[in-house]
C-alpha cells in the first residue's frame, strides 16, 4: 500500500518569499511522483512529476521539487512567491504496477500576501 | 487539443435522489479514472477503465455508486440513492498508452446532497 502525507494544511507566505511545501510518501517500491494545483472551482493541474532519473524536477510556473530517496520526500519549492500563486497544492504517488492510479495527500492550501 | 470535459459542473440534489455524471476524456486516452473530492481532503479513486474494461473499482461503494464506459470514450458515473456523505466534487481524469504515467483532470462536477 502506499500512502502521501502533507505536512500543513494551511501556509501562508509574503510576496516574494520563498515557498516549501513538504510531502512524504510511502510505497513499498519506488513510485512516480506528481504535484498537482487545484484553483478555486477547477481540477487538478500537472505541476511536476518524477517517474526516473534527475531527482531534481522543474515544472511550470517557476515550481521545482527533489524526490529524496532517503528521506522518502518530495517537496515542492518556489523561490519567489506571486500572487497567482494562491491556490491548493496536492502531492500524490502512484505505481505503474498499480495501474498509475494516483493516492493524494490531503492537501496544502497557499495563501499569499502583499 | 481539447482537455477532459465533465457535466454538469454543478448539481444539488435532495437525499435519496439519484444522480448521473458525464466526461469526456482527452481524443485517443485510453484510460478513464473517476476520483471523489470531499472538501478538505485530497480526491479518492473510485474507478479506473482501461478502454471499456474496469481495472479497478475496489473503492466504489457498490451498493449505490455504477459506473460505465460502454464504447470506451466517454463514461458516466451514477449514484443511486444519494446520501449526505455524497457530496463532493467528482472528478474525471485521463490518461493515454504511450504515457500512462500522467493523468489529466476535468473541471470536476460538484454535487451538493441537501
Amino acid at each position: 500500500a502506499q500512502s502521501v502525507t502533507q505536512l500543513g494544511s494551511h501556509v501562508s507566505v509574503s510576496e516574494g518569499a520563498l515557498v516549501l511545501l513538504r510531502c512524504n510518501y510511502s510505497s513499498s517500491v519506488p513510485p512516480y511522483l506528481f504535484w498537482y494545483v487545484q484553483y478555486p472551482n477547477q481540477g487538478l493541474q500537472l505541476l511536476l512529476k518524477y517517474t526516473t532519473g534527475a531527482t531534481l524536477v522543474k515544472g511550470i510556473n517557476g515550481f521545482e521539487a527533489e524526490f529524496k530517496k532517503s528521506e522518502t520526500s518530495f517537496h515542492l519549492t518556489k523561490p519567489s512567491a506571486h500572487m497567482s500563486d494562491a491556490a491548493e497544492y496536492f502531492c500524490a504517488v502512484s505505481r505503474e504496477a498499480a495501474g498509475n492510479k494516483l493516492t493524494f495527500g490531503g492537501g496544502t492550501r497557499v495563501l499569499v500576501k502583499p | 487539443e481539447a482537455g477532459v470535459a465533465q457535466s454538469p459542473r454543478y448539481k444539488i440534489i435532495e437525499k435519496r435522489q439519484s444522480v448521473a455524471f458525464w466526461c469526456n476524456p482527452i481524443s485517443g486516452h485510453a484510460t478513464l479514472y473517476w476520483y471523489q473530492q470531499i472538501l478538505g481532503q485530497g480526491p479518492k479513486l473510485l474507478i479506473q477503465f482501461q478502454n471499456n474494461g474496469v481495472v479497478d473499482d475496489s473503492q466504489l461503494p457498490k451498493d449505490r455508486f455504477s459506473a460505465e464506459r460502454l464504447k470506451g470514450v466517454d463514461s458516466t458515473l451514477k449514484i443511486q440513492p444519494a446520501k449526505l456523505e455524497d457530496s463532493a466534487v467528482y472528478l474525471c481524469a485521463s490518461s493515454s498508452r504511450t504515457r500512462t504515467d500522467t493523468q489529466y483532470f476535468g473541471p470536476g462536477t460538484r454535487l451538493t446532497v441537501l
